[in-house]
């Protein structure tokens, strides 16, 4: 069975530019999450979907990041414009609605 | 969402048992209790959950206290490719994982 995907793996950009992340969750997987995952820090929730719909985006910074899940299956994530602070690693994991979540490797993201 | 307690750090001589210990006082009482690892580099890893009674797999066996407030993850012989940072949380059904810092642990050959 095929992991979570995400690409790219590194991304280096300078601040106020912008940047877009992609996740593929494992087939079949209904509910899917974006994480972001600090130096030094465990994992913190950015937004939530099931199927195409969001769950949970109470802790997304809405002014300069935004998410989709189109036709219930990828997903991108975008910052604009980004800041020195956004420098993280950004997970993606996926689950079936169980209590097992599958993370794929994440986007190492660099802003300068 | 369960506040977790782990110790910062842990060293273990391979081969050895590993106990890897979690406070969880807060608890509600339908979440579980889920460990996962992270290995450097990688996304975190699902290691187990359980409810109330204790709970075993292939990769390690977690021990939670009668009253919930504590757990712990067994690792039965620890392997130089078991160092990580090993998270331990909870929530129930597909609630969004709630990580603190976790306890890295570092095996010794």
């Amino acid at each position: 069975e095929a992991g979570v995907a995400q690409s790219p793996r590194y991304k280096i950009i300078e601040k106020r530019q912008s940047v877009a992340f992609w996740c593929n969750p494992i087939s079949g997987h209904a509910t899917l999450y974006w994480y972001q995952q600090i130096l030094g820090q465990g994992p913190k929730l950015l937004i939530q979907f099931q199927n195409n719909g969001v769950v949970d985006d109470s802790q997304l910074p809405k002014d300069r990041f935004s998410a989709e899940r189109l036709k219930g299956v990828d997903s991108t994530l975008k910052i604009q414009p980004a800041k020195l602070e956004d420098s993280a690693v950004y997970l993606c994991a996926s689950s079936l609605g169980g209590a097992q979540q599958y993370f794929g490797p994440g986007t190492r993201l660099t802003v300068t | 969402d369960a506040k977790t307690t782990q110790p910062n750090s842990m060293e273990s001589n391979e081969e050895e048992p590993v106990h890897l210990p979690c406070n969880h006082s807060t608890i509600s009482g339908t979440d579980y209790i889920h460990w996962y690892r992270q290995l450097p580099s990688q996304g975190p890893e699902y290691v187990i959950h359980g409810l109330t009674s204790n709970v075993n797999n292939r990769m390690a066996s977690l021990a939670i206290a009668e009253d919930r407030k504590s757990s712990t993850l067994i690792l039965h012989r620890a392997t130089l490719r078991d160092a990580a940072v090993y998270y331990c949380t909870g929530g129930e059904g597909n609630t969004p994982l709630v990580f603190g810092k976790g306890t890295r642990l570092s095996v010794i050959a």
